[in-house]
Parts: structure tokens; C-alpha cells; sequence
């Protein structure tokens, strides 16, 4: 089983509809990424949490809303979603160590029409 | 401002050696990560360099110089499954907050 999920893996929606997206973990990290990425660019910080109950904003977190259900669980919503989000999203886990190498999921392709 | 450029595209012959490069100005440094990326998947880790000098693994082998804000990757002895993004990206202090540079798309051929 794969130790970062993701569900939808794939989601087409209509502009002004709120999305969930929700990773979930079995890596036992307590640090957890939600990252957007587009054609032609790198991937950019959406929203970032070190524990259950702490939530920070990342690069472009305009938009989106994130929400740490336990260690486990991260979701990331658009309250109310724009052509402009349509992109790869994919989530990401780390464990404070010398390194704090991120882990990514799958992905989830979303498309706003 | 932070900025990681890498080249956009590159071509390789099957068994032959190519060199990724990526340079990098950031407000601070607390090491590079290399991640391949296949189309459509998800990154996966490659290596990590923190201190200058090489790092090998395998066929892959990762060089910084923190002082030139440089670094490369050396993929020997290519495979059609090197067919892939290669990302760089470096953590630029503070949280393992990564920025990420635009990726270089290697296509091997026979």
C-alpha cells in the first residue's frame, strides 16, 4: 500500500463549486505539504502544517483553505473554485530529521471548467 | 527574490552520461534536493546535498557548491526509463520550506 494517498486522483468540476481534496498518511509524519503544479512552472507551497494544530500559509494560498483533521489526515478545499486552479495538486509528508526530506502522493488532476 | 533556473529540456543517448545543472539565489540555504518526476506521477526523492562536494548513489550522482549556488546531477550509463522531469529544489531555511525549480525534461533515445 502506498504510504501517501490521495483521493480523487482526477476531478472535473464547474467554476464557483467547492472542492475537497484529501491526502491522508501511514508514514507516522507530523509534517504535511499541499503543493499546486502547473506547465512550465515548479511546484509552489499552497499551505504547510508541522502538527495538528498548526496551519501556515505558503506561497499561493490564496483561494484554497486547509484543514488538519489528525496526523494522519490533511485536506486542502477551494471554497469556491476558478479556471485558474486547474492544475496538478499533489500532497507531501517530512519528519523533523537532518534532512526533512518530503515524500509526495500521488497527485490529484483537478479541471475547472 | 528566490530563484532556482535549470534547464528546460535535454536529450541523451541510451548508455551515455548527461549532467543536469541548476543554479539557485536564495534568501538562505539548508540544502538541495534532486526529485525525478515521471509524467503524470509523483516526484520521488533522489539525493540531498547539504555540504559542497559530491554525493554518489548508484547511477546518480548529485554535486553542490554552495558557494557558486550551484549544483548538478549526474545520471551514467542512461536507461529509457530516465525518460523524466528532473526537479531541483532547495530548502531555503526556516520550516523545510522548498522552492522548486521549473524542472528539466530528459528524453533518452535509443
Amino acid at each position: 500500500d502506498a504510504d501517501v494517498t490521495q483521493t480523487p486522483r482526477n476531478r472535473i468540476t464547474k467554476t464557483g463549486k467547492r472542492i475537497m481534496l484529501e491526502c491522508s498518511q501511514t508514514k507516522g509524519h507530523d509534517r504535511m505539504y499541499w503543493y499546486r503544479q502547473d506547465p512550465g512552472l515548479g511546484l509552489r507551497l499552497i499551505y504547510y502544517s508541522f502538527d495538528v494544530k498548526d496551519i501556515n500559509k505558503g506561497e499561493i494560498s490564496d483561494g484554497y483553505s486547509v484543514s488538519r483533521q489528525a496526523q494522519a489526515k490533511f485536506s486542502l478545499s477551494l471554497e469556491s473554485a476558478i479556471p485558474n486552479q486547474t492544475a496538478l495538486y499533489f500532497c507531501a509528508t517530512s519528519e523533523l530529521s537532518s534532512t526533512d526530506t518530503q515524500y509526495f502522493g500521488p497527485g490529484t488532476r483537478l479541471t475547472v471548467l | 527574490g528566490q530563484n532556482i533556473d535549470q534547464p528546460t529540456e535535454m536529450t541523451a543517448t541510451e548508455g551515455a552520461i548527461v549532467q543536469i545543472n541548476c543554479t539557485y539565489q536564495t534568501s538562505g540555504f539548508n540544502g538541495l534536493f534532486w526529485y525525478q518526476q515521471h509524467a503524470g506521477e509523483a516526484p520521488t526523492f533522489l539525493s540531498y546535498n547539504v555540504l559542497d562536494g559530491l554525493e554518489e548513489k548508484g547511477r546518480f550522482s548529485s554535486f553542490l557548491s554552495r558557494s557558486k549556488g550551484y549544483s548538478y546531477l549526474l545520471l551514467k550509463e542512461l536507461q529509457m526509463k530516465d525518460s523524466a522531469s528532473y526537479l531541483c529544489a532547495v530548502n531555503s531555511g526556516g520550516y523545510n520550506k522548498l522552492i522548486f525549480g521549473a524542472g528539466t525534461r530528459l528524453a533518452v533515445h535509443p
